[in-house]
């Protein structure tokens, strides 16, 4: 079966604009967490999505937001860009809830120029 | 400060040898998980590790949670080209009160042929 998809893949914006990533998780899993990758702090948690609500959400401020819709797709939204949110967005899907086996996809690498 | 330190942070080795990625922690965890990123690509589950003193062993590479479940390493025998890669550890940490992995730092892993 298809895995995560994210998109778009690679994308550059410039400091203020905002920008807004997609993930679709596998099919038949309802919960998609999202995660910020950067070479100075690793893997930081954002916030976890499961039937449309959102269950835990990670210390980033209020510019990052996301929804999760009906069909378990999900977006993360990025207002107000800065340099430092230049890195990769990582979505990962599970079947349930909470640290279940997470399955990545590739990620979208933001350059905020 | 990371809750899940890793060590060495990169390792540049010779097809062949062996080596030990550690990851360690102060605190307990309920589980940790090994992941191993390739370039482009998102974080691929390899195993996951319950009990403590628990060892697994997937082909050339053994897991090892630590008696205390504070520490976990990963021994990767005879290294070949192909386990190039970021390898990650994450875990639940009992203390915390979440369900949300927590990644640790990272191990860079550079094998030569």
């Amino acid at each position: 079966k298809a895995g995560v998809t994210q998109t778009p893949r690679y994308l550059i914006k410039t400091r203020g604009q905002q920008v807004t990533l997609s993930c679709s998780p596998i099919s038949g899993h309802r919960s998609v967490s999202w995660y910020q990758q950067t070479p100075g702090q690793g893997l930081q948690f954002l916030f976890e999505y499961f039937s449309e609500t959102q269950r835990n959400k990670g210390n980033f401020p209020g510019r990052f937001s996301g929804r999760q819709f009906s069909n378990s797709r999900s977006e993360m939204n990025v207002s107000t860009l800065e340099l430092g949110d230049s890195a990769l967005y990582l979505c990962a899907s599970s079947q349930g809830t909470g640290a279940n086996v997470l399955t990545f996809g590739a990620g979208s690498r933001l350059t905020v120029l | 400060t990371q809750l899940l330190e890793q060590s060495p942070q990169f390792l540049s080795i010779q097809e062949g040898e062996n080596l030990t990625v550690y990851c360690n922690s102060s605190s307990v965890f309920s589980s940790l998980q090994w992941y191993r990123q390739e370039p482009g690509e998102g974080p691929v589950l390899l195993v996951t590790v319950v009990t403590g003193g628990e060892v697994k062993k997937l082909k050339r590479l053994t897991f090892q949670f630590g008696d205390a479940r504070k520490d976990s390493s990963l021994h990767i025998t005879a290294a070949q080209p192909g386990d190039t890669g970021l390898y990650l550890c994450a875990g639940l940490p009992r203390a915390y009160n979440t369900d949300k992995l927590i990644f640790g730092t990272g191990t860079r892993l550079q094998v030569f042929p």
